[in-house]
């Protein structure tokens, strides 16, 4: 049980192009959905907290306007990197929970060129 | 802000032998977790704790919940070469939904 599906898991994009990834629970409804950031060989780093059906909460020093989070459902939350430049490639990853513990999706490997 | 310390930073280590890493906080936490990642995928969780000196086991591996809660360690007994990877530390403190931070990572290499 606890699967969290993301996709895609791997993109290469020009530059000013906007990506989105999708992050969903497949067999529990997520009441809170997260958004990770990890650069090589570093920890995780919270981007945004975003619970369904309301405004995400993002950390501080990250542009919400950047970094569009929806979370529509209870299942489903996706994260928009709007008008992505090198500087944002990076290795994201999503988490999904109905209180503790989070379980993660597999990431998504995001390169702009 | 709150801080996992957790150590060691790598170990390389022989097929066959345990393995022991800890993380401390100065702060106290609600809920300890262990994870472990794979190059290129997400963290997995190998074991929750929710209540101070907790001990639990997942086939050969153990975690504890300090006492004190500002700590814990996980032992993997009798390593295997599909034990590499890097394992994480995270603990909530706060409120009931909580925080979760994360430690910084033990990479463990296992020579067969």
């Amino acid at each position: 049980g606890a699967v969290v599906s993301q996709h895609p898991s791997w993109v290469i994009c020009k530059s000013g192009t906007s990506v989105k990834i999708e992050c969903r629970s497949l067999d529990f409804q997520a009441t809170t959905m997260f958004w990770y950031r990890q650069f090589p060989k570093q920890s995780l780093m919270l981007m945004a907290t975003s619970n369904e059906g309301s405004k995400a909460t993002y950390e501080q020093g990250v542009e919400k306007d950047k970094f569009l989070i929806n979370h529509a459902s209870l299942t489903l939350s996706t994260l928009t990197v709007t008008s992505a430049h090198p500087e944002d490639s990076s290795f994201y990853i999503c988490s999904a929970s109905q209180g503790q513990p989070q379980h993660f999706g597999d990431g998504t490997r995001l390169s702009i060129l | 802000g709150q801080q996992l310390n957790q150590s060691p930073q790598s170990m390389f280590i022989q097929e066959g032998e345990d393995v022991s890493m800890n993380c401390t906080s100065s702060s106290i936490f609600n809920t300890w977790l262990w994870y472990k990642q794979d190059p290129g995928e997400g963290p997995v969780l190998l074991i929750a704790l929710y209540k101070a000196g907790e001990l639990t086991s997942n086939g050969r591996l153990t975690a504890q919940f300090g006492i004190t809660r500002k700590d814990s360690f996980l032992n993997i007994s009798a390593s295997i070469p599909s034990d590499v990877g890097i394992y994480f530390c995270a603990g909530y403190y706060g409120g009931s939904q909580g925080n979760l931070i994360f430690g910084k990572g033990t990479k463990l290499s296992v020579k067969p």
